[in-house]
């Protein structure tokens, strides 16, 4: 069973609103990822992170920021959320180590903003 | 690059239906495949796995074979329930000498009937 925690759930806000959803994990995974859905859609990756202090931008251009500061813990935060920002946002996680390397899910923050 | 397709959906089937949705995959390296589901409101949840050529992975009266001459891994199940009614993403990731990076397919909804 996945250890991997996003909060919150689910979250109206404004538009302008600064926003970050929380991710942690408790696997002591060094990768870990942000992806965008739509409901039942694909998955668009926004960002990803090798391990602390190393972030990168994904395939899906994003007004987001993301940061590791430590293993656990990769935040990403909205500084003005917009209506095209309503969403599901997963966050993920994965090891390096041999066979499998699966990722693992968290179940999910759904943003609308309004 | 690395890339995974599978069979557009929606796929409506009768309960106690054999169900096969398809997955074919490009990769760089040698890449672990793997079937993930997503119930309506949820994140990713891992159904099966597989780390080499001709492994089958199973959970739940789901099957996939790694089939590395077909470049395939196609889901399968003997006789569907409603409850399994979900949408299925196709993925792999390249952890040797690759980015690390999953890839995953765009999803495949599967509707079944009573």
């Amino acid at each position: 069973e996945a250890d991997i925690y996003q909060t919150p759930r689910y979250l109206v806000i404004g538009t302008g609103k600064k926003i970050t959803l929380e991710c942690s994990q408790t696997m002591g995974h060094d990768k870990m990822y942000w992806y965008q859905q739509d409901p039942g859609m694909e998955l668009h990756l926004i960002h990803y992170s090798y391990g602390v202090n190393s972030t990168e931008k994904g395939d899906l251009s994003s007004e987001s920021t993301v940061s590791r500061i430590r293993t656990e813990h990769f935040p990403l935060t909205l500084e003005s959320a917009r209506p095209s920002h309503t969403s599901q946002y997963l966050c993920a996680s994965s090891d390096t180590g041999k066979g499998g390397n699966t990722i693992y899910f968290g179940e999910g923050s759904w943003l609308t903003v309004v | 690059g690395d890339s995974v397709t599978q069979m557009e959906g929606p796929v409506t089937l009768s309960e106690e239906a054999f169900l096969t949705i398809n997955c074919t995959y490009t990769a760089t390296g040698y890449p672990s495949l793997f079937w993930y589901v997503q119930y309506p409101g949820e994140g990713l949840q891992l159904l099966l796995k597989a780390t080499k050529a001709d492994d089958k992975g199973s959970n739940k009266g789901f099957e996939a074979t790694y089939r590395k001459e077909t470049t395939s891994f196609h889901l399968e199940k003997g006789s569907v329930q409603v409850s399994d009614s979900a949408v299925y993403f196709c993925a792999l990731r390249v952890a040797s000498g690759g980015s690390y990076i999953p890839t995953f397919g765009r999803g495949t909804s599967l509707i079944v009937h009573p």
